[in-house]
Protein backbone atom coordinates (compact mmCIF):
# COMPACT_ATOMS: atom_id res chain seq x y z
CA UNK A 1 0.00 0.00 0.00
CA UNK A 2 1.50 3.84 -0.75
CA UNK A 3 0.54 6.33 1.58
CA UNK A 4 2.02 10.29 2.20
CA UNK A 5 2.60 11.74 5.08
CA UNK A 6 2.95 15.54 5.58
CA UNK A 7 4.49 16.27 9.01
CA UNK A 8 3.15 19.63 9.34
CA UNK A 9 -0.74 21.05 9.10
CA UNK A 10 0.42 24.70 9.19
CA UNK A 11 3.84 26.14 8.04
CA UNK A 12 4.63 30.18 8.62
CA UNK A 13 7.22 32.28 7.41
CA UNK A 14 8.26 36.21 6.60
CA UNK A 15 8.27 37.11 3.04
CA UNK A 16 12.03 36.88 1.53
CA UNK A 17 13.14 33.52 3.94
CA UNK A 18 13.19 30.37 2.85
CA UNK A 19 10.07 27.74 2.66
CA UNK A 20 10.12 23.93 3.75
CA UNK A 21 7.03 21.82 3.53
CA UNK A 22 7.90 18.34 4.77
CA UNK A 23 6.66 15.17 3.32
CA UNK A 24 7.29 11.52 3.90
CA UNK A 25 6.02 8.21 1.43
CA UNK A 26 5.78 4.82 1.91
CA UNK A 27 5.94 2.99 -1.35
CA UNK A 28 6.83 -0.83 -2.21
CA UNK A 29 7.01 0.54 -5.67
CA UNK A 30 8.80 2.88 -7.16
CA UNK A 31 6.90 5.84 -6.23
CA UNK A 32 5.51 8.97 -8.64
CA UNK A 33 5.18 12.01 -6.36
CA UNK A 34 3.67 15.30 -6.70
CA UNK A 35 3.03 18.61 -5.18
CA UNK A 36 -0.27 20.46 -5.89
CA UNK A 37 -1.15 23.55 -4.66
CA UNK A 38 -4.59 25.28 -3.85
CA UNK A 39 -5.21 28.80 -3.82
CA UNK A 40 -8.17 30.40 -2.00
CA UNK A 41 -11.38 29.33 -3.95
CA UNK A 42 -9.05 27.71 -7.46
CA UNK A 43 -8.81 24.37 -8.25
CA UNK A 44 -5.61 22.13 -7.65
CA UNK A 45 -2.66 23.18 -9.93
CA UNK A 46 0.41 20.48 -10.53
CA UNK A 47 3.67 22.03 -9.15
CA UNK A 48 6.26 19.81 -9.79
CA UNK A 49 6.23 15.52 -10.47
CA UNK A 50 8.61 13.26 -9.81
CA UNK A 51 8.54 10.01 -11.97
CA UNK A 52 11.90 8.24 -11.30
CA UNK A 53 14.44 10.47 -13.23
CA UNK A 54 16.03 12.95 -11.95
CA UNK A 55 15.59 13.43 -8.20
CA UNK A 56 15.80 17.23 -7.72
CA UNK A 57 12.92 18.02 -9.50
CA UNK A 58 12.00 21.82 -10.33
CA UNK A 59 8.51 22.86 -10.38
CA UNK A 60 6.61 26.30 -11.51
CA UNK A 61 6.90 29.86 -8.98
CA UNK A 62 10.95 28.85 -8.06
CA UNK A 63 9.77 25.23 -5.93
CA UNK A 64 11.58 22.57 -5.95
CA UNK A 65 11.53 18.48 -4.71
CA UNK A 66 14.36 16.20 -4.07
CA UNK A 67 13.23 12.80 -3.80
CA UNK A 68 15.33 11.03 -0.92
CA UNK A 69 14.45 6.70 -1.06
CA UNK A 70 17.25 6.48 2.12
CA UNK A 71 14.86 8.45 4.05
CA UNK A 72 11.67 8.20 2.03
CA UNK A 73 11.22 11.79 1.75
CA UNK A 74 10.07 14.28 -0.84
CA UNK A 75 10.10 18.06 0.68
CA UNK A 76 8.84 21.16 -1.02
CA UNK A 77 11.64 24.17 -0.67
CA UNK A 78 11.22 27.98 -2.37
CA UNK A 79 14.55 29.78 -1.25
CA UNK A 80 12.28 33.17 -1.23
CA UNK A 81 8.69 33.19 -0.04
CA UNK A 82 6.64 35.69 -2.04
CA UNK A 83 3.20 36.70 -0.30
CA UNK A 84 1.87 35.00 -3.41
CA UNK A 85 2.90 31.69 -2.17
CA UNK A 86 0.03 32.29 0.83
CA UNK A 87 -2.02 28.28 -0.49
CA UNK A 88 -2.82 24.99 1.07
CA UNK A 89 -0.20 22.23 -0.50
CA UNK A 90 -0.62 18.78 -0.89
CA UNK A 91 2.00 16.18 -1.22
CA UNK A 92 0.41 13.23 -3.28
CA UNK A 93 1.31 9.37 -4.17
CA UNK A 94 0.03 7.80 -7.55
CA UNK A 95 -1.51 4.12 -6.98
CA UNK A 96 0.81 1.89 -9.15
CA UNK A 97 -1.26 -0.81 -11.25
CA UNK A 98 0.56 -3.58 -13.58
CA UNK A 99 3.65 -1.25 -15.10
CA UNK A 100 1.84 1.89 -14.53
CA UNK A 101 1.31 4.84 -11.86
CA UNK A 102 -2.03 5.64 -12.43
CA UNK A 103 -4.66 8.43 -12.15
CA UNK A 104 -5.52 6.85 -9.15
CA UNK A 105 -4.01 9.73 -6.53
CA UNK A 106 -3.60 9.38 -2.62
CA UNK A 107 -3.73 13.00 -0.87
CA UNK A 108 -1.38 14.30 2.11
CA UNK A 109 -3.70 15.67 4.86
CA UNK A 110 -2.39 19.16 3.23
CA UNK A 111 -0.43 21.41 4.85
CA UNK A 112 -1.25 25.40 5.01
CA UNK A 113 1.35 28.12 4.41
CA UNK A 114 1.16 31.73 5.68
CA UNK A 115 3.79 34.11 4.50
CA UNK A 116 3.81 37.13 6.58
CA UNK A 117 4.86 40.58 4.93
CA UNK B 1 -7.02 25.43 -23.81
CA UNK B 2 -10.07 25.62 -21.41
CA UNK B 3 -9.37 24.04 -18.20
CA UNK B 4 -11.71 21.33 -16.19
CA UNK B 5 -15.10 23.34 -15.66
CA UNK B 6 -17.07 21.98 -12.25
CA UNK B 7 -20.95 22.99 -11.79
CA UNK B 8 -22.45 24.81 -9.90
CA UNK B 9 -19.49 25.68 -7.85
CA UNK B 10 -21.76 26.01 -4.50
CA UNK B 11 -24.64 24.13 -3.23
CA UNK B 12 -26.62 24.05 -0.46
CA UNK B 13 -29.44 21.21 0.13
CA UNK B 14 -31.37 20.17 2.85
CA UNK B 15 -31.19 16.46 4.24
CA UNK B 16 -32.63 14.10 1.92
CA UNK B 17 -32.56 15.82 -1.35
CA UNK B 18 -31.14 15.40 -4.42
CA UNK B 19 -28.09 16.97 -6.31
CA UNK B 20 -26.15 16.32 -9.17
CA UNK B 21 -22.60 17.56 -9.60
CA UNK B 22 -21.43 18.30 -13.23
CA UNK B 23 -17.86 17.99 -14.55
CA UNK B 24 -16.22 19.46 -18.28
CA UNK B 25 -13.01 17.81 -19.46
CA UNK B 26 -10.65 19.35 -21.30
CA UNK B 27 -11.57 18.60 -24.57
CA UNK B 28 -9.89 15.23 -26.00
CA UNK B 29 -8.81 13.81 -22.94
CA UNK B 30 -10.00 10.44 -22.11
CA UNK B 31 -9.74 9.85 -18.60
CA UNK B 32 -12.15 11.78 -15.71
CA UNK B 33 -12.08 11.07 -12.34
CA UNK B 34 -13.54 12.33 -9.14
CA UNK B 35 -12.31 12.94 -5.72
CA UNK B 36 -13.95 14.52 -2.60
CA UNK B 37 -12.83 16.26 0.19
CA UNK B 38 -14.75 16.05 3.13
CA UNK B 39 -14.90 18.37 5.81
CA UNK B 40 -10.94 18.15 7.97
CA UNK B 41 -10.46 15.04 6.17
CA UNK B 42 -7.59 14.29 2.93
CA UNK B 43 -9.04 14.35 -0.51
CA UNK B 44 -10.12 10.88 -1.87
CA UNK B 45 -10.67 9.34 -4.97
CA UNK B 46 -13.80 8.16 -5.33
CA UNK B 47 -13.97 6.81 -9.26
CA UNK B 48 -12.39 6.78 -12.79
CA UNK B 49 -13.73 7.01 -16.04
CA UNK B 50 -11.85 5.69 -19.15
CA UNK B 51 -14.27 7.52 -21.84
CA UNK B 52 -17.63 6.86 -21.14
CA UNK B 53 -16.71 3.29 -18.64
CA UNK B 54 -16.10 3.19 -15.10
CA UNK B 55 -12.41 1.82 -15.12
CA UNK B 56 -12.29 2.39 -10.79
CA UNK B 57 -15.16 2.89 -8.66
CA UNK B 58 -13.61 1.44 -4.95
CA UNK B 59 -14.12 4.93 -3.57
CA UNK B 60 -17.90 5.59 -3.95
CA UNK B 61 -18.96 6.13 -0.23
CA UNK B 62 -22.35 4.10 -0.71
CA UNK B 63 -24.79 3.36 -3.13
CA UNK B 64 -26.57 7.17 -3.02
CA UNK B 65 -23.93 8.33 -5.40
CA UNK B 66 -24.28 7.56 -8.66
CA UNK B 67 -21.43 8.83 -11.42
CA UNK B 68 -22.62 8.65 -15.70
CA UNK B 69 -20.35 9.97 -18.50
CA UNK B 70 -22.75 9.31 -21.32
CA UNK B 71 -20.64 9.48 -24.87
CA UNK B 72 -17.34 10.19 -22.81
CA UNK B 73 -17.56 13.60 -22.71
CA UNK B 74 -19.07 15.36 -19.34
CA UNK B 75 -19.85 13.65 -16.38
CA UNK B 76 -22.33 13.82 -13.36
CA UNK B 77 -22.35 12.91 -10.20
CA UNK B 78 -25.65 12.50 -8.04
CA UNK B 79 -25.83 11.89 -4.97
CA UNK B 80 -29.57 11.24 -3.31
CA UNK B 81 -30.31 11.41 -1.15
CA UNK B 82 -28.28 13.39 0.47
CA UNK B 83 -26.78 13.26 4.00
CA UNK B 84 -25.02 15.30 6.05
CA UNK B 85 -21.81 13.45 5.64
CA UNK B 86 -21.82 14.06 2.00
CA UNK B 87 -21.35 17.97 2.85
CA UNK B 88 -17.45 18.80 1.22
CA UNK B 89 -15.50 19.77 -2.01
CA UNK B 90 -15.96 17.50 -4.68
CA UNK B 91 -13.31 17.87 -7.54
CA UNK B 92 -13.41 16.42 -10.80
CA UNK B 93 -10.23 15.71 -13.23
CA UNK B 94 -9.12 14.86 -16.65
CA UNK B 95 -5.97 13.72 -18.18
CA UNK B 96 -4.93 12.51 -21.97
CA UNK B 97 -3.03 9.24 -20.97
CA UNK B 98 -4.09 6.42 -17.99
CA UNK B 99 -0.13 6.49 -16.74
CA UNK B 100 0.07 9.38 -14.89
CA UNK B 101 3.75 10.16 -15.30
CA UNK B 102 3.04 10.90 -18.68
CA UNK B 103 0.07 13.13 -18.28
CA UNK B 104 -0.56 14.49 -14.80
CA UNK B 105 -4.32 15.09 -13.41
CA UNK B 106 -5.61 18.62 -14.40
CA UNK B 107 -8.42 19.27 -11.76
CA UNK B 108 -11.34 21.89 -11.55
CA UNK B 109 -11.81 24.55 -9.20
CA UNK B 110 -14.40 21.97 -7.45
CA UNK B 111 -18.22 21.96 -6.13
CA UNK B 112 -18.68 23.17 -2.63
CA UNK B 113 -21.57 20.92 -1.27
CA UNK B 114 -23.05 21.34 1.58
CA UNK B 115 -26.01 19.43 3.36
CA UNK B 116 -27.97 20.53 6.01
Amino acid sequence: AQSVTQLDSHVSVSEGTPVLLRCNYSSSYSPSLFWYVQHPNKGLQLLLKYTSAATLVKGINGFEAEFKKSETSFHLTKPSAHMSDAAEYFCVVSVKTWSSNTGKLIFGQGTTLQVKP
Amino acid sequence: EAGVTQFPSHSVIEKGQTVTLRCDPISGHDNLYWYRRVMGKEIKFLLHFVKESKQDESGMPNNRFLAERTGGTYSTLKVQPAELEDSGVYFCASSQDWAVDNSPLHFGNGTRLTVT
